[in-house]
C-alpha cells in the first residue's frame, strides 16, 4: 500500500461549490503539506502543519483552508470553488529532522488529486 | 527573480544518449539542501536526490548522476544512456533556513524540464 494516499484521485466539480481533498499517511511523520501544481509553474505551497495544532499559511493560501484531523490526516477545502483553482494537487509528507545544524527533512509526495472547477 | 531556474523546458534525446538536466538556484543562506524529482507521464512526485550546501561531492546512482558546484550556484542531473522509462518531467527544489530552528519547510521548486526518450 502507498505510504501517502489521496482522495478523491480525480474530481471534477462546479464553480461555487465546496470541496474538500483529503490526505493520509502511514509514514508516521508529523509534518504534512498541501501543493498545487499548474502547468509551467512548477508547485506552490499552500499550507503546511507540523503538528495537529500546527497550522501555517504557504505562499498561495487565498481561497483555501486546511484541516489537521489527526497526525496522519490532512484535508485541504476549497470553500467557494473558482475555475483558476483547477489545478493538480499534492500532498507530501515529512518527518521532522531535529534542530542541529546543517539537517533538513526530505518531503515524500502522494500521488495527487486533478482538479477541475467548471 | 527565481530562486530556482531549470531554463530547459523540454528535451528530446534517442535512447542510449546522455542527457543533462540543469538547475541554477539564488539564495542568500550559507546552509541550504537541494533536491531532484522525478514527475513520470502517471504524475506522482518521485524523490530522486537530497544534498546539502556543504556536501559538493558529486554523486552517482546507477546511470544517474549529479553535479553540484556552489561556485555556479549549480546543481546539474545527468541521465547516463537514457531509457524510455526516463521520459518525465524532473524538478529541482531548493530548500533554506535550515538554522530557523524550526527545520526547513518550504521547497521552492522550479518550473521543471520535461524529458522525452525516444526509442
Amino acid at each position: 500500500d502507498a505510504d501517502v494516499t489521496q482522495t478523491p484521485r480525480n474530481r471534477i466539480t462546479k464553480t461555487g461549490k465546496r470541496i474538500m481533498l483529503e490526505c493520509s499517511q502511514t509514514k508516521g511523520h508529523d509534518r504534512m503539506y498541501w501543493y498545487r501544481q499548474d502547468p509551467g509553474l512548477g508547485l506552490r505551497l499552500i499550507y503546511y502543519s507540523f503538528d495537529v495544532k500546527d497550522i501555517n499559511k504557504g505562499e498561495i493560501s487565498d481561497g483555501y483552508s486546511v484541516s489537521r484531523q489527526a497526525q496522519a490526516k490532512f484535508s485541504l477545502s476549497l470553500e467557494s470553488a473558482i475555475p483558476n483553482q483547477t489545478a493538480l494537487y499534492f500532498c507530501a509528507t515529512s518527518e521532522y529532522a531535529g534542530t542541529s545544524g546543517g539537517i533538513t527533512d526530505t518531503q515524500y509526495f502522494g500521488p495527487g488529486t486533478r482538479l477541475t472547477v467548471l | 527573480a527565481q530562486k530556482v531556474t531549470q531554463a530547459q523546458t523540454e528535451i528530446s534525446v534517442v535512447e542510449k544518449e546522455d542527457v543533462t538536466l540543469d538547475c541554477v538556484y539564488e539564495t542568500r543562506d550559507t546552509t541550504y539542501y537541494l533536491f531532484w524529482y522525478k514527475q513520470p507521464p502517471s504524475g506522482e512526485l518521485v524523490f530522486l536526490i537530497r544534498r546539502n550546501s556543504f556536501d559538493e561531492q558529486n554523486e552517482i546512482s546507477g546511470r544517474y548522476s549529479w553535479n553540484f558546484q556552489k561556485s555556479t550556484s549549480s546543481f546539474n542531473f545527468t541521465i547516463t544512456a537514457s531509457q524510455v522509462v526516463d521520459s518525465a518531467v524532473y524538478f529541482c527544489a531548493l530548500s533554506e533556513g535550515v538554522y530557523s530552528g524550526a527545520g526547513s519547510y518550504q521547497l521552492t521548486f522550479g518550473k521543471g524540464t520535461k524529458l522525452s526518450v525516444i526509442p
